[in-house]
């Protein structure tokens, strides 16, 4: 069982550059999200998304841009890396809906430093 | 808007002590609740979750937690606290009534003492 799959694992950028974290679930999940978690602070919401071509701001958008164009993929780019990006990125996807308890399945993280 | 602490950020306990970690919601209904377990560079997985019936829940490697809605909190336990046990927990909510996101408290960093 893949769950929820994200690459790069580890990543080194420069101020300035882009890139793209991936994310992939196979649960057939409707909801997505991307979480960034600094030491001692707790998880932030970044970005999610309730479904293919929906997608919507959480609390720490800026910098960041998401597309949801399936099910499955949910990528996060980061334009123009800044050192406060520096952080653990978690993708997380879950079933919602009325009645369903909507727990969170979580991908294991990609570690980004930007020097 | 609902949210979630946890009392203490940081919590030490002997091997085999009890471990008890704290986690109070605000909502004046009962939502859904989970307590998550994330160990040293990994990800967040469930340790178990309340969603309606009996209020004491059981979990995963000796866990469990109990609902006290006059309390409105949902504290984690274990009897005997094992190494294996030092973690970063997080306790979280998802309202009942419609769709939600999950809020997460800010986490308790468990150490076990030899």
């Amino acid at each position: 069982n893949a769950g929820v799959t994200q690459t790069p694992k580890f990543r080194i950028l420069k101020i300035g550059q882009s890139m793209t974290l991936q994310c992939a679930q196979d649960m057939n999940h409707n909801y997505m999200y991307w979480y960034r978690q600094d030491p001692g602070m707790g998880l932030k919401l970044i970005y999610y998304s309730v479904g293919a071509g929906i997608t919507d701001k959480g609390e720490v958008p800026n910098g960041y841009n998401v597309s949801r164009s399936t099910t499955e993929d949910f990528p996060l780019r980061l334009e123009l890396a800044a050192p406060s990006q520096t952080s653990v990125y978690f993708c997380a996807s879950n079933s919602a809906g009325t009645g369903v308890t909507g727990e969170l399945f979580f991908g294991e993280g990609s570690r980004l430093t930007v020097l | 808007a609902q949210s979630v602490t946890q009392l203490g950020s940081h919590v030490s306990v002997s091997e085999g002590a009890l471990v008890l970690l704290r986690c109070n919601y605000s909502s004046s209904v009962p939502p859904y609740l989970f307590w998550y377990v994330q160990y040293p560079n990994q990800g967040l997985q469930l340790l178990l979750k309340y969603t309606t019936g009996a209020t004491l829940v059981k979990g995963i490697n000796g866990f469990e937690a109990e609902f006290k809605k006059s309390e409105t909190s949902f504290h984690l336990t274990k009897p005997s606290a094992h190494m294996s046990d030092a973690a970063e927990y997080f306790c979280a909510v998802r309202p009942k009534t419609s769709y939600d996101k999950v809020i997460f408290g800010p986490g308790t960093s468990l150490s076990v003492i030899p």
